[in-house]
């Protein structure tokens, strides 16, 4: 079992649909979590970071930690066209030191 | 100073040649990160820097590969002897100490051929 996982997609949604992303992990160690987002032929891009369990907004994008359940979540809501790109969950021990990535989902927002 | 650098964008090379990518981190950044992403892949971990320090390696980093970080600043990967099983998208980051998440470069794609 790897120690993240996120289902590769692809998903594709129209226009203003409300995106849900999961991944779920295995080591209870992990305390920060991060979701990052890769346009083709990029490096990833921060999106959003949380701290053990709790929810965060910024503008459109909401991320969700559930420690008991080692699953995290990232919702976007009203999604654009621009939204469409592979969006990858991160998680580390200490902050600075190794992140462990999941596989990415690949979004596709048609308009 | 607008983000992480790293040359060359594209790399192929014949199997069993050496190859070096190098990257430049922000400048006020003192850790520094190299990833390995592979079609359809998350990246994965190789190896860190704080400072000139190297303070982790993955056990994916094998004794072909070594990496450097001179005088704190920019940073080498070389990969010795390369093998098709090396193509991939080479990922550099940097951040301050303790700080979430990090900033990435735009990558070097390595084809061996």
């Amino acid at each position: 079992q790897k120690e993240v996982e996120q289902d590769p997609g692809p998903l594709s949604v129209p226009e203003g649909a409300i995106v849900s992303l999961n991944c779920t992990y295995s080591n209870s160690a992990f305390q920060y979590f991060m979701w990052y987002r890769q346009y083709s032929r990029k490096g990833p891009e921060l999106l959003m970071y949380t701290y053990s369990s709790g929810n965060k907004e910024d503008g459109r994008f909401t991320a969700q930690v559930d420690k008991s359940s080692k699953y995290i979540s990232l919702f976007i809501r009203d999604s654009q066209p621009s939204d469409s790109a592979t969006y990858l969950c991160a998680m580390s021990s200490p902050p600075g030191t190794a992140l462990i990535f999941g596989k990415g989902t690949t979004l596709s927002v048609s308009s | 100073d607008t983000g992480v650098s790293q040359n060359p964008r594209h790399k192929i090379t014949k199997r069993g040649q050496n190859v070096t990518f190098r990257c430049d981190p922000i400048s006020e950044h003192n850790r520094l990160y190299w990833y390995r992403q592979t079609l359809g892949q998350g990246p994965e971990f190789l190896t860190y820097f704080q400072n000139e320090a190297q303070l982790e390696k993955s056990r994916l980093l094998s004794d072909r590969f070594s990496a450097e970080r001179p005088k704190g600043s920019f940073s080498t990967l070389e990969i010795q002897r390369t093998e098709q099983g090396d193509s991939a998208m080479y990922l550099c980051a940097s951040s301050l100490v303790a700080s979430y998440g990090y900033t990435f470069g735009s990558g070097t794609r390595l084809t061996v051929v």
